[in-house]
């Protein structure tokens, strides 16, 4: 399965555009990148998910560039409910189980 | 509300009492998957069913740990002989199958005194 590599932390403003890298160096050809939402005491949440180039939804961007060994969520004028743990996964196997990081703790301030 | 379940939400119990989770997936889900968290980390995979079908168990689950989903619906774990090591939040997670999002509960929280 492939490894990832994030951040550990980053801290913004309420209101600003956040970009979240990750890498993910030995992903496969059919791997996906997928990303997690953690808010304390919950269980994750699936933000979004990509193969290649971008992916929007309601919530986020997915940024991923041609040779796919690093990925960029973007999340638009975050609030202070966006404050939580963010994962950046790549699941495979024949089980599809997510191995999961540490994450990026993610804090916004007013 | 038809997401997962988890129950109980919260369990204390004393060293060396067993103890028994339930996970109950979204209908028609035949992918279940068992995590454990502890503070400060990510989840840990546990164990994965298809099905009623056990198919993967991570080390981490040693043989005082099993789980159970006798009719491919609602899952149970049950943790024997618990040490204080246990302590952690254990949760469970669905998806119909494929490469797709899993759908998690919100967790039991076991603290073993």
């Amino acid at each position: 399965l492939a490894k990832t590599t994030q951040p550990i932390s980053m801290d913004s403003y309420e209101g600003q555009e956040v970009n979240i890298t990750c890498s993910h160096n030995n992903i496969a050809t059919n791997d996906y990148i997928t990303w997690y939402q953690q808010f304390p005491s919950q269980g994750p949440r699936f933000i979004i998910q990509g193969y290649k180039t971008k992916v929007t939804n309601e919530v986020a961007s997915l940024f991923i560039p041609a040779d796919r060994k690093s990925s960029t969520l973007s999340l638009p004028r975050v609030s202070l409910s966006d404050t939580a743990v963010y994962y950046c996964l790549v699941p495979g196997g024949a089980t599809n189980k997510l191995i999961f990081g540490t994450g990026t703790l993610l804090a916004v301030q007013p | 509300d038809t997401g997962v379940s988890q129950d109980p939400r919260h369990k204390i119990t004393k060293r060396g009492q067993n103890v028994t989770f339930r996970c109950d997936p979204i209908s028609e889900h035949n992918r279940l998957y068992w995590y454990r968290q502890t503070l400060g980390q990510g989840p840990e995979f546990l164990t994965y069913f298809q099905n009623e079908a056990q198919l993967e168990k991570s080390r981490l689950l040693s043989d005082r740990f099993s789980a159970e989903r006798p009719k491919g619906s609602f899952s149970t774990l049950e943790i024997q002989r618990t040490e204080q090591g246990d302590s952690a939040m254990y949760l469970c997670a669905s998806t119909p199958g494929g490469y797709g999002e899993q759908f998690f509960g919100p967790g039991t929280r076991l603290t073993v005194l």
